[in-house]
Formats: structure tokens, C-alpha cells, sequence
């Protein structure tokens, strides 16, 4: 099946723990995106990549860092300097300028 | 810089009724709008999207929207709801590389 695979769906950490949440896609799409959902804020834009070894922040980077080695993966890290982690984390990707993205099913990170 | 605005973070309508969720979009370059649909504690589905031709486009599920250039309106309806249309809405604008989503609307059906 083609898609776009999170993991893990929930994700527990204490304070202070860098995190490392996992997107791949097999749909062959060049740009991958991760997105922080919190209730009435919409989705809003961590990083975005729009090819392999290359991205940009998006309007909430501070706090996350991301790496693009390869095509089909876009991992985000959250680490201690992210002030407020507890969120859902949606990834996408998609096959580049101006187009629709897919998104997949979303981690939910619980710090404690 | 890019933006969207939905109107009514939370909308209620009948079963059967009309369903409308509006969508103002603002963009320095000629946009490309989209409509998604989440369920709970899942991703986002892509219910349509306009990017040049035709005003009104057809998506999936019976939903329809009109991009309106005049009044940088993007605004999602369907003539008849049905209970498995409850979910969350999103518009979203497409500027070059950045896809850019508004605060999301609640659609709540009423039996």
C-alpha cells in the first residue's frame, strides 16, 4: 500500500527529553512537511523539505530540528528547548510546488 | 505572506440541511486553495482543490466549493448533510513551497 506511515501513533516523554518522531512515505513524492496541531490553532508549519539534504523552517521551527537524507524519510526531532511538546504531530508530503499534500495519521506527544 | 481565515470555529446544521463553512484566503500570488476533512485522532483527507480552470469544483463525498477571486473567497458546501459528515474542516492556501492551513472549523449534524 502506498502511503505516508507515523510512529508511534502516541509517544510518551519526561521533561527535558529530546524526542525523535518517525514519517515515511512510499508515494515517491519529492516534499515532506511536519505540521503541530493544538486544539483551535489549526495545523501550523514546523519544517518543510522540498528535496533530499535540503529544507527550511517553517513558522514555529524554534525547538525542532529535522534531517532529509534520504527521499522517502523525514524524521523531527523535539528537543528540550521546545518550551510546550505536548501536541499532535502530523507529517505530509507532496509531490511539490502548488500541490495538494498527504498527510499521514498523526503522532500525539505527551510530555510529563 | 500568506493566510487564511474560516469563519465559525464551530458550525451546527440538520440533517438534510445545507451545510456552507467559509473560507477568506489572502495571497500575493495566484492561489491554490484546498478543502481537507480530519476525523478524530486521525489525519487530514483532501476533500477538493481549485488550482486554475474552473471556479466551482467538485470534490469527494457530495462537497463542492467556488473560488471567488473578487472576494478572495474559497467557501465549502454541500446541499444536503448527512451524520457522517461530522468532522473538523480545514482551508488550506498553497504559496510556491508552503502550504498554509486556517484554525479549522467543527461541523456538528443534528439528527
Amino acid at each position: 500500500d502506498g502511503g505516508i506511515t507515523q510512529s508511534p501513533k502516541y509517544l510518551f516523554r519526561k521533561e527535558g527529553q529530546n524526542v525523535t518522531l518517525s514519517c515515511e512515505q512510499n508515494l515517491n513524492h519529492d516534499a515532506m512537511y511536519w505540521y503541530r496541531q493544538d486544539p483551535g490553532q489549526g495545523l501550523r508549519l514546523i519544517y518543510y523539505s522540498q528535496i533530499v539534504n535540503d529544507f527550511q523552517k517553517g513558522d514555529i521551527a524554534e525547538g525542532y530540528s529535522v534531517s532529509r537524507e534520504k527521499k522517502e524519510s523525514f524524521p523531527l526531532t523535539v528537543t528540550s528547548a521546545q518550551k510546550n511538546p505536548t501536541a499532535f504531530y502530523l507529517c505530509a508530503s507532496g509531490r511539490g510546488v502548488n500541490t495538494e499534500a498527504f498527510f499521514g495519521q498523526g503522532t500525539r506527544l505527551t510530555v510529563v | 505572506a500568506q493566510s487564511v481565515t474560516q469563519l465559525g470555529s464551530h458550525v451546527s446544521v440538520s440533517e438534510g440541511a445545507l451545510v456552507l463553512l467559509r473560507c477568506n484566503y489572502s495571497s500575493s500570488v495566484p492561489p491554490y486553495l484546498f478543502w481537507y476533512v480530519q476525523y478524530p485522532n486521525q489525519g487530514l483527507q483532501l476533500l477538493l482543490k481549485y488550482t486554475t480552470g474552473a471556479t466551482l469544483v467538485k470534490g469527494i463525498n457530495g462537497f463542492e466549493a467556488e473560488f471567488k477571486k473578487s472576494e478572495t473567497s474559497f467557501h465549502l458546501t454541500k446541499p444536503s448533510a448527512h451524520m457522517s459528515d461530522a468532522a473538523e474542516y480545514f482551508c488550506a492556501v498553497s504559496e510556491l513551497a508552503k502550504l498554509t492551513f486556517g484554525t479549522g472549523t467543527r461541523l456538528t449534524i443534528i439528527p
